[in-house]
Formats: structure tokens, sequence, C-alpha cells
């Protein structure tokens, strides 16, 4: 069965530097990886995808993710991170044969943006 | 209007009651979902419904029930609600369309459960 990994319980970085969020994952064969965002009394917003080809998958609101296949991860940056980004953040992942849209999420990360 | 849909938002429930949470989409989207939300968790998958008359159990369906009754609509059902049931509850639609598992899930805005 899938899984994922997020092993920061939360994540705090001040305004204007570069934000990562790690991720690793365990899947049978290749893998659709997901991230998304839930901010305060809101429902998961997706952020980005990778589904194949270049490693880098850029996506909403500045945000990108490099999926590493030899490390089995898709770790989430945002160069320069603003206040607005503090939220609950999400990895997934679902096998690209057999997944049927079956998600497998990790526990959330919280990021704190510091003014 | 929202896409995604849920009723009630905040539910407060005793033991032993049946509580019935609804989701409706405006998507149009064949592929609904509930998943429960417990802190240092995150989201866990209950029940999946791929088309009206299709439904399937997901990793933590113990305890619940769920009815499709009609593309749009898709309830859980707690039939006898107990307190570690409380929890944040999302309802999710995806299409089904191309690379369906590379689908992206919308989320409604959650139904927060807690039984005393």
């Amino acid at each position: 069965a899938q899984s994922v990994a997020q092993p920061e319980d939360q994540v705090n970085v001040a305004e204007g530097n570069p934000l990562t969020v790690k991720c690793t994952y365990s899947v049978s064969g290749n893998p659709y990886l997901f991230w998304y965002v839930q901010y305060p009394n809101r429902g998961l917003q997706f952020l980005l995808k990778y589904i194949t080809g270049d490693n880098l998958v850029k996506g909403s609101y500045g945000f990108e993710a490099e999926f590493n296949k030899s490390q089995t991860s898709f770790h989430l940056k945002k160069p320069s991170a603003l206040v607005s980004d503090s939220a609950l953040y999400f990895c997934a992942v679902t096998p690209q044969r057999g997944g049927n849209n079956r998600l497998a999420f990790g526990k959330g990360n919280q990021v704190v943006v510091i003014p | 209007d929202a896409d995604v849909t849920q009723t009630p938002r905040n539910r407060i429930t005793k033991t032993g009651k049946r509580i019935m949470l609804e989701c409706s989409q405006t998507k149009g989207h064949d592929r609904m979902y509930w998943y429960r939300q417990d802190p240092g968790l995150g989201l866990r998958l209950i029940y999946y419904s791929f088309d009206v008359k299709d439904i399937n159990k997901g990793e933590i369906s113990d305890g619940y029930s769920v009815s499709r009754q009609a593309q749009a609509k898709f309830s859980l059902s707690l039939e006898s609600a107990i307190p570690n049931q409380t929890a944040l509850y999302f309802c999710a639609t995806s299409d089904r369309k191309g690379s369906s598992g590379a689908n992206v899930l919308t989320f409604g805005a959650g139904s927060r459960l807690t039984v005393l």
C-alpha cells in the first residue's frame, strides 16, 4: 500500500525567506504525487501535481516541487515566503497503475510564516 | 456557490445517535469520496464511489455507511456514533476522464462532528 511521510510537524520561516516542506513517499511502481494546502476553516485546495516528465513542477501561488525518484521525495518549495502562506500543507501519492484516484495523504505540515 | 457543499458544517451529538452528513456537488464529476481528518493523522479515506451504482470501502469504513443518491449527492452515515468518531469530515470529488489517477480532488469545506 502507498504511504507518505511528512517528517516535520511545523515549519517556521521568516517572511521573505525560502520555504521548504518535505515529503517522502512509498508506492508500488511509478507515482502520481500531489500537494494540497488547507487554510483555517476551509477544505483542501490543490497546489500542484507530478504526473510524468520534468521533475520540477510549478504550481499555484509561486510554489514548486521537485520529484526525486532515487530519494522517493517530492519536496515543496517557494523562493520567498509570504505571511499569507501560513497554512497546513499535505503531500499525497497514488500509484500510476491501479490507484483509482485513491490518494494516501501525509499527516500534514503546519507552516508558520513570521512577519 | 461552492462547487462541493457539505451540510451540516458543525454538529454536536451524543453517543449512540444516528448522524448523516450530506454532500452535493455542481462539478459534474462522477467520483465522490468521504475522508476523515484527525490532527497528526492527515486524511484517511472512509468510502468512495465512482458512479451512482458503485460504492467502495476505504481504509477506515467500520462504523460508517454511505449512500449515493444521485451523481451529485453522496451522504455519509454514522449509525451509532461513538466519541472516537469525533473528527473533521471532508467530501471530495474528481473527474474520471483521462489519466484518472492523476485527477485533482475538489474538496468541500468540511463538516466538524463532535460526539459526546
